[in-house]
C-alpha cells in the first residue's frame, strides 16, 4: 500500500497542452519532494515544499502543497516532448516514502 | 553538490548467488543511507534504512536475511542480495541525506538481473 497516492498513472498528452499530477496522503509531512526520473537512472529533485500553501514555480511548471501538508500538484503549462517521464512525489519525515508516479507522454 | 555513487552500475548474476552493492557518499559523511527497490514500471519502495555503526532497519516484508546491510564507514553503505532469485531482479538506487532535513541525494542505480 502506497503512502502517498499518485494520479493519474499514466498521462498522455500532445504537445502544448496543460497538465497537473496529483498526490494526496493522510498523512502530514515536514516537506514534499517533486522528482522525475529518466529509464535506467535515479531520480532528480525539481522541487522541495516545506510551508503548507506554498506555490514554487520552475519554468513552465508550478508546484503547490496543501495547506495541511498532506497533499501537493505538480502544473505543467505548454508541455513539451522534452518533459516526457515518469513524475515522482515524494513525502518526508523522518525517512522518504514515494508516490506510484505518473508516467508522462507528451507527443510532438 | 553533494554525490552519491553506486557500484555497479549493473550487475548480471545466475540464481542462487550473491551480489554485492555499494552506496558511497563521495563528498559529505551520512550516518545514515535508505535503499530502495523498484520494479519495471513502478516507483521506488523503501527496502531498509542503513545505520552507521549500528544495524539496518527494515520495512516490513522485506528479509533482513536475504538483503544484508552493512554501513561499516560514514560514505559507505553495502547491500548483499544473498541466494539471489530472478524475481530478485530489479533496479537498486540509495540515497543520503543532506544537512537539510529535506535534503536527499541520489545515487545513480544498480540494474541487478538474475539469470
Amino acid at each position: 500500500t502506497q503512502l502517498l497516492e499518485q494520479s493519474p498513472q499514466f498521462l498522455s498528452i500532445q504537445e502544448g497542452e496543460n497538465l497537473t499530477v496529483y498526490c494526496n496522503s493522510s498523512s502530514v509531512f515536514s516537506s514534499l519532494q517533486w522528482y522525475r526520473q529518466e529509464p535506467g537512472e535515479g531520480p532528480v529533485l525539481l522541487v522541495t515544499v516545506v510551508t503548507g500553501g506554498e506555490v514554487k514555480k520552475l519554468k513552465r511548471l508550478t508546484f503547490q502543497f496543501g495547506d495541511a501538508r498532506k497533499d501537493s500538484s505538480l502544473h505543467i503549462t505548454a508541455a513539451q516532448p522534452g518533459d516526457t517521464g515518469l513524475y515522482l512525489c515524494a513525502g518526508v519525515n523522518n525517512d522518504m516514502r514515494f508516490g506510484a508516479g505518473t508516467r508522462l507522454t507528451v507527443k510532438p | 553538490g553533494a554525490v552519491v555513487s553506486q557500484h555497479p552500475s549493473w550487475v548480471i548474476c545466475k540464481s542462487g548467488t550473491s551480489v554485492k552493492i555499494e552506496c558511497r557518499s563521495l563528498d559529505f559523511q551520512a550516518t545514515t543511507m535508505f535503499w530502495y527497490r523498484q520494479f519495471p514500471k513502478q516507483s521506488l519502495m523503501l527496502m531498509a534504512t542503513s545505520n552507521e555503526g549500528s544495524k539496518a532497519t527494515y520495512e516490513q516484508g522485506v528479509e533482513k536475511d536475504k538483503f544484508l546491510i552493512n554501513h561499516a564507514s560514514l560514505t559507505l553503505s553495502t547491500l548483499t542480495v544473498t541466494s539471489a532469485h530472478p524475481e530478485d531482479s530489479s533496479f537498486y538506487i540509495c540515497s543520503a541525506p543532506g544537512l537539510a532535513s529535506h535534503e536527499q541525494y541520489f545515487g545513480p542505480g544498480t540494474r541487478l538481473t538474475v539469470t
